[in-house]
């Protein structure tokens, strides 16, 4: 099956500047996540969707990110405006539905943000 | 919520056997133990997943003691191929974010 796909890969663009993150998760996949990973740790959870609707965006700045994930299937994470600390991998990934702490979580390659 | 500890990185040769001890003293009852593997440039990668003793497939092993406060991840006869970060996980059902926490990792070199 094919996995998860994100664009783009890599993305670099001034602060203050909007960027737009894509994400298309495994097919049949109810679950999908958004992580952000700096250099050196692990990835740190944004949002979690169960099919259309955010079941957990605790960890979202809500004051400049934004996601969405209409009919349930493809996502998107926006940032506007994007700030130099948001220079980050960030990491898109999708499950099955179900319990999230014996789901195994399929990963996408990321998107290399650098914010100049 | 539990918190894991593992070491911060080890260094193995090719051939050797590696096992990644992670620590979580408050793991609930209800807590799964799971390990995934990150490659640089890439996201990270499901190995394997546990409850209690033993469980094993075709990647690695893990063990879990009886009081489950630690775990123990075990790469047979690893490669170059194997040097990456590994991560543990601990969460249960009423605990979906503390699931999904991967800390710092413990990152793997094996040597030739």
């Amino acid at each position: 099956e094919a996995g998860v796909v994100q664009s783009p890969r890599y993305k670099i663009i001034e602060k203050k500047q909007p960027v737009a993150f894509w994400c298309n998760p495994i097919s049949g996949h109810n679950t999908l996540y958004w992580y952000l990973q700096n250099l050196g740790q692990g990835p740190e959870l944004l949002i979690r969707y169960e099919n259309e609707e955010a079941v957990d965006d605790s960890q979202l700045p809500k004051d400049r990110f934004s996601a969405e994930r209409l009919k349930g299937v493809d996502s998107t994470l926006k940032i506007q405006p994007a700030e130099l600390g948001d220079s980050a991998v960030y990491l898109c990934a999708s499950s099955r539905l179900g319990r999230v702490s014996n789901n195994e979580q399929f990963f996408g390659p990321g998107t290399r943000l650098t914010v100049l | 919520l539990a918190k894991t500890t593992q070491p911060i990185s080890m260094d193995s040769y090719e051939g050797q056997e590696v096992n990644i001890t992670c620590s979580h003293n408050n793991i609930a009852t209800n807590d799964y133990i799971t390990w995934y593997q990150q490659f640089p440039s890439q996201g990270p990668r499901f190995i394997i997943q546990g409850y209690k003793t033993k469980v094993t497939n075709e990647v690695a092993s893990l063990f879990i003691p009886a009081d489950r406060k630690s775990s123990t991840l075990s790469l047979p006869r690893v490669s170059l191929s194997d040097t990456a970060v590994y991560y543990c996980l601990v969460g249960g059902l009423d605990t979906g974010r503390r699931a999904l926490t991967f800390g710092s990792g413990t990152r793997l070199q094996v040597q030739p």
